[in-house]
């Protein structure tokens, strides 16, 4: 019984280029958040998907960052034109359907922007 | 905004001590509160999850109880192990379902 799997655990990317993170939630889990911890700090929610929705983008910045929780396949957070700013750690957690629920959360894809 | 406060930010115990780690919280308009491990460089490992009804969980020698009219959580830690070291965050949940974290409490126990 796999737990939240996320790829790659390391991600190294020079500025301007595009990071492309994936989630795969616990097996008949239907929600996916995204959340980061920038150094020093704590997680901040970023994103909140069912499939194929996004259902709360709150804490997403308006520019250059996307999610996608498609019908099949993983849930994908897309940064694009990265910067320095952006180097942190984004763990992705799922939930089962009739939330609000236990999160359980994957061991996150520590991002490196050069 | 729902704000989450954890103290002390730092705590560093003798092996075999009780210990007892500290959450407040601003908007008591909460679903649920859990509490996670998270060891340098790994994920969130989720410890206990207590429900806007409950006013405790107990798991082993962890017990966390939930105040929330008062917005309070503690996590008790009986007979601590140096394996216990680690940082330890406290999550509400608010009605949009996603998490609002306290910036943790770094324990370290000492053998």
């Amino acid at each position: 019984n796999a737990g939240v799997m996320q790829n790659p655990r390391h991600l190294v990317r020079r500025r301007g280029q595009e990071a492309r993170l994936r989630c795969s939630p616990v097996k008949g889990h239907s929600h996916v958040y995204w959340y980061r911890q920038l150094p020093e700090e704590g997680l901040k929610f970023m994103v909140y998907l069912q499939k194929e929705n996004i259902i709360d983008e709150s804490g997403m910045p308006k520019e250059r960052f996307s999610a996608e929780f498609p019908k099949e396949g993983p849930s994908i957070l897309r940064i694009q034109q990265v910067v320095r700013g952006d180097s942190a750690a984004y763990f992705c957690a799922s939930s089962p359907p009739l939330g609000p629920n236990e999160q359980f959360f994957g061991p996150g894809t520590r991002l490196t922007v050069l | 905004k729902q704000e989450v406060t954890q103290i002390p930010a730092a705590l560093s115990v003798p092996e075999g001590e009780n210990l007892v780690l500290n959450c407040s919280f601003t908007d008591s308009a909460i679903y649920n509160l859990q509490w996670f491990r998270q060891d340098p460089g790994k994920g969130l490992t989720s410890l206990l999850l207590i429900q806007s009804s409950q006013r405790e969980q107990t798991s082993g020698r962890l017990n966390a109880s939930l105040d929330k009219s008062s917005g309070r959580s503690t996590l008790y830690i009986a007979a601590s192990q140096p394996g216990d070291s680690a940082t330890y965050l406290c999550a509400v949940c608010g009605g949009a379902n996603n998490l609002f974290f306290g910036t943790g409490t770094r324990l370290t126990v000492i053998p």
